[in-house]
């Protein structure tokens, strides 16, 4: 069965601090996608990266660099020089193959709320 | 923006009515889905869509039911409002295409009192 962690239910941080985000996730297939969602204070739910299992290449894109590491099952967010924009509820989700029965559906972590102080 | 919109987007209803949420997208995409979060619990899948006509049930779905009869629009019907759908009802659509991500309405706030 697949499952999310996300183990910190909130974190705060002073601006400009470097912070991570766990996720640790349980699969059985070995092809599957990791996603990344920020959710605003606002409400929306923003698609912020998607990862596949092959692809084990860390990724940065501005502040933000994500770390993927099967051995540990684990697929981690860093924001580097936090700002107040950055808090939000992030989210951590899971898919499996689509056509393996799962459709592709998400599999959500109970989210990281992450509050930036001034 | 993905062309999807959720209606309405707030809604107050007595316990024991039926309720129609309703999510319109304007990508012609093939999947689409209901969730609901709620505090301590994060998104939870309710049911979803991959076809006109073609739906199935997600994690939480007893006390929903819903409806495509058009790619463009997924209805989500509470046949008999409880308290404990008290929520805020997302809907995603998605492209037909592996490990694609969700993307999301707005949400709905519904509150059952």
């Amino acid at each position: 069965a697949q499952k999310v962690t996300q183990a910190q239910t909130e974190i705060s941080v002073v601006e400009k601090e470097d912070v991570t985000l766990d996720c640790v996730y349980e699969t059985r297939d070995t092809t599957y996608y990791l996603f990344w969602y920020k959710q605003p204070p606002s409400g929306e739910l923003v698609f912020l990266i998607r990862r596949n299992s092959f692809d084990e290449q860390n990724e940065i894109s501005g502040r933000y660099s994500w770390n993927f590491q099967k051995s540990t099952s684990s697929f981690n967010f860093t924001i580097t020089a936090s700002q107040v924009v950055d808090s939000a509820v992030y989210f951590c989700a899971l898919s499996e193959a689509q056509y393996g029965g799962s459709q592709g559906n998400l599999i959500f972590g109970k989210g990281t709320k992450l509050s930036v102080k001034p | 923006d993905a062309g999807i919109t959720q209606s309405p987007r707030h809604k107050v209803t007595e316990t024991g009515t039926p309720v129609t949420l309703r999510c319109h997208q304007t990508e012609n995409h093939r999947y689409m889905y209901w969730y609901r979060q709620d505090p301590g619990h994060g998104l939870r899948l309710i049911h979803y869509s991959y076809g006109v006509k073609d739906t199935d049930k997600g994690e939480v779905s007893d006390g929903y039911s819903v409806s495509r009869s058009k790619t463009e629009d997924f209805l989500l019907t509470l046949e008999s409002a409880t308290s404990s759908q008290t929520s805020v009802y997302f809907c995603a659509i998605r492209q037909d295409r592996e490990g694609s991500p969700l993307h999301f309405g707005n949400g709905t706030r519904l509150t059952v009192t």
